[in-house]
């Protein structure tokens, strides 16, 4: 069973535009929300990561947007640049375990 | 300093052979994770080891699969009598400490190829 759901599967944003990736989960005992960035041949490396008491979190050009009663969380990148191209995993803590989303595979044009 | 790092990068193999794959964790890090990431998706959890002990192994897909951590350092995962099914990037990650909010650490992946 799939607990986070994360759209779209892909995207294709122009250089400077706005990259915007959303997720959604069921479990209510998620307590850490995460972003992982990976590049082909790598692994994927922490990107941006918000608490449920924190609706947004801001590191520069990416911003996490939280809704709680949604259950909804996302990731925008502003300003999106060719180097951000990469596969984009959202994912949710619980117990001793982040369960990942199917991820988004984000494609920067110039 | 080092990473995460996984070995062999590439694995080729026939069907129903058996395979291991190795995994040494950043030094220090008492968490250990591994995970399957199948052509275009996302992260399969497989198990959990804090120090040599594996709380969760409930992620393993069969009895086929099977994992261990020795000296609270270095993981193998094997992969016995594999299939086509199996084929698919194995991603090891470490993490310092068990918290919510401890990032973990990935490695490159081993790409296994079951013929």
């Amino acid at each position: 069973q799939q607990q986070v759901k994360q759209s779209p599967q892909s995207l294709i944003v122009q250089k400077g535009g706005i990259s915007i990736i959303n997720c959604a989960y069921e479990n209510t005992a998620f307590d850490y929300f995460p972003w992982y960035q990976q590049f082909p041949g790598k692994g994927p490396a922490l990107l941006i990561a918000i608490r449920p008491d924190v609706s947004e979190k801001k590191e520069g050009r990416f911003t996490i947007s939280f809704n709680k009663s949604a259950k909804q969380f996302s990731l925008h990148i502003m300003d999106s640049q060719p180097g951000d191209s990469a596969t984009y995993f959202c994912a949710a803590h619980a117990g001793n375990m982040l369960t990942f989303g199917g991820g988004t595979r984000l494609m920067v044009k110039p | 300093g080092a990473g995460v790092s996984q070995s062999p990068s590439n694995k080729v193999t026939e069907k129903g052979k058996d395979v291991e794959l190795r995994c040494d964790p950043i030094s220090g890090h008492t968490a250990l994770y591994w995970y399957r990431q199948s052509l275009g998706q996302g992260l399969e959890f497989l198990i959990y080891f804090q120090g040599n002990s594996a709380p969760d192994k409930s992620g393993l897909p069969s009895d086929r699969f099977s994992a261990e951590r020795t000296g609270g350092s270095v993981s193998t995962l094997t992969i016995q009598r594999t299939q086509q099914e199996d084929s698919a990037v194995y991603l090891c990650a470490s993490s310092p400490r068990r918290s919510y909010n401890s990032p973990l650490h990935f490695g490159n992946g081993t790409r296994l190829t079951v013929t």
